[in-house]
Formats: C-alpha cells, sequence, structure tokens
C-alpha cells in the first residue's frame, strides 16, 4: 500500500465552483502534513500546511483527521489560476523525507 | 533573496554514462534533499544531506550518490545511467531545526533525458 493516496482526477470544475480535494496516510506516525502545488513541468511550491485544528488561507482550507489518517484541502470560487496538480505531502516520522501522493490533477474551466 | 537554483535545467545522455546536477540551497537554509520526479507521478525522496553527511536515504540504488559541500550546496551524481533515470530530479532546501518539520522548498529541478 502506497503511504500517500490522493483521488485520482482529474477534476474539471467551471470557474466560482468549490472543489475539495483528499488524501489519506498509511503511518500513523507521522507528525506533518503539507499542500504543493505543481504547475505543468514545474517545480512543487508550498501551497499550506495542514494543522490539526484545520487552517485557511483565503480561499483555500485544510483540515486533518489524524485518527482518520485523512487530509483535505477545499478551494472556494475556484479560479482559472488554480489549475494545476495539487500534490498531498507528508514528513515520513523521521523528520527528514517529504512522501508525496501521486497529486490530483485540477482544471478550472470558463 | 535567492531560493533554490539547481543547473542544468536540461541534459541528454546515453545509457551507460554518469552525470552530476548541482543545486545551491535557499539563502539560510543548511539541508539539501534530492527528489526523483518521473512523469505522472509525486517526486520520490532520494536522500538528504545535511552538515556534508548524508542523514537520510530512499529506496534507490548505489548509483545514486551525492556530495554536500562546507557552503551548503549539493551534487546529485548518477553512474551507469539507465532508460529509467529519465525523469526530473528536484532539489529541495530547508532549515534544520530539532523537534520542528520545516517545508523543503523547491528549485526548478533538472530535466534528464535518456536515449
Amino acid at each position: 500500500r502506497k503511504e500517500v493516496e490522493q483521488d485520482p482526477g482529474p477534476f474539471n470544475v467551471p470557474e466560482g465552483a468549490t472543489v475539495a480535494f483528499n488524501c489519506t496516510y498509511s503511518n500513523s506516525a507521522s507528525q506533518s502534513f503539507f499542500w504543493y502545488r505543481q504547475d505543468c513541468r514545474k517545480e512543487p511550491k508550498l501551497l499550506m500546511s495542514v494543522y490539526s485544528s484545520g487552517n485557511e488561507d483565503g480561499r483555500f482550507t485544510a483540515q486533518l483527521n489524524r485518527a482518520s489518517q485523512y487530509i483535505s484541502l477545499l478551494i472556494r470560487d475556484s479560479k482559472l489560476s488554480d489549475s494545476a496538480t495539487y500534490l498531498c505531502v507528508v514528513f515520513e516520522d523521521s523528520g527528514y523525507a517529504l512522501n508525496f501522493g501521486k497529486g490530483t490533477s485540477l482544471l478550472v474551466t470558463p | 533573496d535567492a531560493g533554490v537554483t539547481q543547473s542544468p535545467t536540461h541534459l541528454i545522455k546515453t545509457r551507460g554514462q554518469q552525470v552530476t546536477l548541482r543545486c545551491s540551497p535557499k539563502s539560510g537554509h543548511d539541508t539539501v534533499s534530492w527528489y526523483q520526479q518521473a512523469l505522472g507521478q509525486g517526486p520520490q525522496f532520494i536522500f538528504q544531506y545535511y552538515e556534508e553527511e548524508e542523514r537520510q536515504r530512499g529506496n534507490f540504488p548505489d548509483r545514486f550518490s551525492g556530495h554536500q559541500f562546507p557552503n551548503y550546496s549539493s551534487e546529485l551524481n548518477v553512474n551507469a545511467l539507465l532508460l529509467g533515470d529519465s525523469a526530473l530530479y528536484l532539489c529541495a532546501s530547508s532549515l534544520f531545526d530539532r523537534g520542528v518539520d520545516q517545508p523543503q522548498h523547491f528549485g526548478d529541478g533538472t530535466r534528464l533525458s535518456i536515449l
């Protein structure tokens, strides 16, 4: 079983829509979680960290459920510029390596 | 404030050759990690360097080796290249902080193609 699993996608949504991505992780000892965004043929960029209490950054909301080992990302009022691949990332419990999911592709259309 | 820089941006090699990729970390960072990203996949951890030592290694063969220099920059070397080594190689830097997992910041990557 892969350590970090994400919705397969792709997600095609119209501008203004709300879209949610889900991710599960297998190592219950993991302590730190992130969402990264990757544009086509570019490097991953940190979108936001994910905290147990949940956190919000503008139109983006991230949630963590440790009991279910589940992470989510909600994007409200989607913009064309949100089109990208969203990578769910879990720090190994060693604290050194990042474990990436395969990514979920989002295409926001006019 | 310079971010993570990698060189070269693109490279074409043939099977059996050797390659060296280079990375300069973001200013103020002391830790460098290398990842391999195949097409359609998430990045896979190769290894991490801190204080000029390999601190952790992922599931990659010994053909993959690295080095970190006193100025924190790093090199990734791959010997006896295989077709399957074709990928985007990403360098990420961070500042080691005991007890706190610091997010890693990525360079633009080196796209390696093996013919």
